[in-house]
């Protein structure tokens, strides 16, 4: 069964504090990864797109990776406007796109 | 470029009652997409359409979900009757083609509330 797990549900830092998202993955045929943000009350906006292992991807102080079971969404020096929900999504060989839970982000001045 | 638009932004109603969300999409986008997203949950896909045509309703609870695109440009969503259970927020979100590989462009959301 297609999956996407996202780590940790929460993370709280200090504003400066580097730190990575983790996305794991268990789906037939990967045909893309995409990172989303979402702030409360609104929509998911999207950041990334990964196709393949070994592929990365920068936006300012977001930098997302990819390996065959996992993305990270590196975080350097985040500030508070960073503090959002981070998601995960994958798109399978049936087209279907699945998203992980999130990762709760929380930048303290 | 406008966005994806939602109406209406927030809805309460009473179990057993009906309901409907419209949604329009990015201009000239082809796939159409409705998500159901449970507070502190990922998005759930309900149903993808292609042009005016269902690509996948596998997740799309068929008793009580109804959803049309007629002439392949906006939508409506229809629960009924709405459950307890079906609180959340549906997103609407559109992409190019939908072939696979494509960003998806969401819209602001409805909130439904189900008393």
């Amino acid at each position: 069964e297609d999956q996407v797990t996202q780590s940790p549900e929460a993370l709280r830092l200090q504003e400066g504090e580097s730190s990575s998202l983790n996305c794991s993955y268990t789906v037939s045929g990967l045909r893309g990864l995409f990172w989303y943000r979402q702030d409360p009350g609104k929509g998911p906006e999207f950041l990334f797109t990964l196709y393949s292992a070994g592929e990365e991807k920068e936006k300012e102080r977001l930098k997302a990776t990819l390996t065959k079971k996992e993305s990270f969404l590196h975080i350097t020096a985040p500030k508070p406007e960073d503090s959002a929900t981070y998601l995960c999504a994958v798109q399978a060989g049936g087209f279907k796109t699945i998203f992980g839970a999130g990762t709760r982000l929380f930048v303290k001045a | 470029e406008a966005g994806v638009a939602q109406s209406p932004r927030y809805k309460i109603i009473e179990k057993r009652q009906s309901v409907a969300f419209w949604c329009n999409p990015i201009s000239g986008h082809a796939t159409l997409y409705w998500y159901q997203q449970i507070l502190g949950q990922g998005p759930k896909l309900l149903i993808q359409f292609q042009n005016n045509g269902v690509v996948d309703d596998s997740q799309l609870p068929k008793d009580r979900f109804s959803a049309e695109r007629l002439k392949g440009v906006d939508s409506t969503l229809k629960i009924q009757p709405a459950k307890l259970e079906d609180s959340a927020v549906y997103l609407c979100a559109s992409s190019p083609l939908g072939g696979g590989r494509e960003t998806q462009y969401f819209g602001p959301g409805t909130r439904l509330l189900v008393l």
